[in-house]
């Protein structure tokens, strides 16, 4: 069973260009959550969704970032015209949905993304 | 608002010797607690969780973490630090299960000496 995937790994922006960052779930999960981990810090969650809703937007900067999981494909974090303090690394998780059978009330992590703003 | 105090930002142990990270928490109500191990250019790995029962909580390769409400602590420990646990810990806490909207500490780099 293949983990939490996300692409790029690295990606290298220039101010002012967008950054789309892609997190396919684990397989028979529902529910994709991103944090943004900033150098020397832990990690902070950003957005909550599952297919087709935003259910949790509260650690989302208001302006430039935005987060869909369509019903097809996997969820993108997007972030329009990038400034220097959006270098962070961006990691995807991943459960079932709650009160399901394979519900563990765990998330599983992907790899990150290391977003890099020059 | 929950809050999660990693006091430890470096630890160095010697290859063999036991190891306790610390972990303080903050928070209302019971809380569902987690380690969660990092190693370079890596995602998290789930070490072990804490959701009700036994205050002591077995993980995976070795590692062991005790809930102690009364100190509002989760500290993890290892009874013997292999080299390949080199690596940050981060400590979460979440307030439910199901939905966790987690609350990661600063983590602790551990540097594992021969």
């Amino acid at each position: 069973n293949a983990g939490v995937m996300q692409n790029p790994r690295h990606l290298v922006r220039r101010r002012g260009q967008e950054a789309r960052l892609r997190c396919s779930p684990m397989k028979g999960h529902s529910h994709v959550y991103w944090y943004r981990q900033l150098p020397e810090e832990g990690l902070k969650f950003m957005v909550y969704l599952q297919k087709e809703n935003i259910i949790d937007e509260s650690g989302m900067p208001k302006e430039r970032f935005s987060a869909e999981f369509p019903k097809e494909g996997p969820s993108i974090l997007r972030i329009q015209q990038v400034v220097r303090g959006d270098s962070a690394a961006y990691f995807c998780a991943s459960s079932p949905s709650p009160g399901s059978p394979l519900s563990t009330d765990t998330q599983y992590f992907g790899p990150g993304t290391r977003l890099t703003v020059l | 608002a929950q809050s999660v105090t990693q006091p430890d930002i470096h630890i160095t142990v010697s290859e063999g010797a036991s190891l306790e990270l610390r972990c303080n928490y903050s928070y209302g109500a019971t809380p569902y607690l987690f380690w969660y191990v990092q190693s370079p250019g890596q995602g998290l790995q789930l070490l072990l969780k804490y959701f009700s029962g036994d205050t002591l909580v077995q993980g995976i390769k070795g590692f062991e973490a005790e809930f102690k409400r009364s100190q509002s602590s989760f500290n993890l420990r290892k009874p013997s630090v292999h080299w390949s646990d080199a690596a940050e810990y981060f400590c979460a806490v979440g307030k439910d299960t199901g939905f966790q909207k987690l609350v990661f500490g600063t983590g602790t780099r551990l540097l594992v000496s021969p």
